[in-house]
């Protein structure tokens, strides 16, 4: 697609219920992100896949967070047991191989509520 | 750690003015530089970025420089327009190889009509 696709866009879910968050990259765009944004906050980085790598998961904040990256296209973010805490917009991004003169693009998010 | 830090948390300009938004970095081994643009609701969208071996850049009406000495990184935006209100990040890149970003908070611009 022209840009990149996140879904759901908003996702409420109960304390303790898993949640899975989709992330459908730029078309040829090998290198694949997710970051957290909790309100009024920054961008917390979570993992990186960049192509057949292994991917950087260095900023996952707890095993209840794992994600997987079927070759260059879609990625999943899943939240297992979710807490309150976990309530953040979820960004993912992508990029080519290269930085080019654009860095990131950025798709709109999910925003996770868990009540 | 190492860490991206931004000066000014909110920033207010008339319609018209010139703003310039600071950040300051840490990490001297950071080589290349990016300013993104967050409007409510929406993801950051790239507006410039510059690379370790330049100390300014521009755009539309923007203006990147870099100064290495000190570790700094400003953003200036020529005469502000109501659309330009969002908030707008920096964000390095740390060498190595990789391409991951880290992030600053942020920083809130307001433009009054």
């Amino acid at each position: 697609g022209a840009g990149v696709s996140q879904s759901p866009s908003n996702k409420v879910t109960e304390k303790g219920k898993d949640v899975e968050l989709r992330c459908d990259p730029i078309s040829g765009h090998t290198a694949l992100y997710w970051y957290r944004q909790r309100l009024g906050q920054g961008l917390e980085f979570l993992i990186y896949f960049q192509g057949n790598s292994a991917p950087d998961k260095s900023g996952l904040p707890s095993d209840r967070f794992s994600a997987e990256r079927t070759g260059e296209s879609v990625s999943t973010l899943t939240i297992q047991r979710t807490q309150q805490e976990d309530s953040a917009v979820y960004l993912c991004a992508s990029s080519p191989q290269g930085w080019g003169d654009y860095g990131y693009t950025f798709g709109s998010g999910t925003r996770l509520t868990v009540v | 750690g190492e860490s991206v830090g931004l000066h000014l948390p909110t920033l207010s300009v008339q319609e018209g003015d010139n703003s310039i938004i600071n950040c300051a970095y840490s990490n001297s081994a950071s080589d290349y530089f990016i300013w993104y643009k967050q409007e409510s609701g929406k993801g950051p969208q790239f507006i410039i970025d510059i690379r370790s071996n330049m100390d300014k850049r521009q755009g539309q009406r923007v203006t990147v420089l870099l100064n290495k000495t000190v570790k700094h990184l400003s953003l200036q935006i020529a005469a502000t327009q109501p659309g330009d209100s969002a908030v707008y990040f920096c964000a390095e890149n740390m060498g190595g190889g990789g391409n991951k970003l880290t992030f600053g908070t942020g920083t809130q611009l307001k433009v009054e009509l």
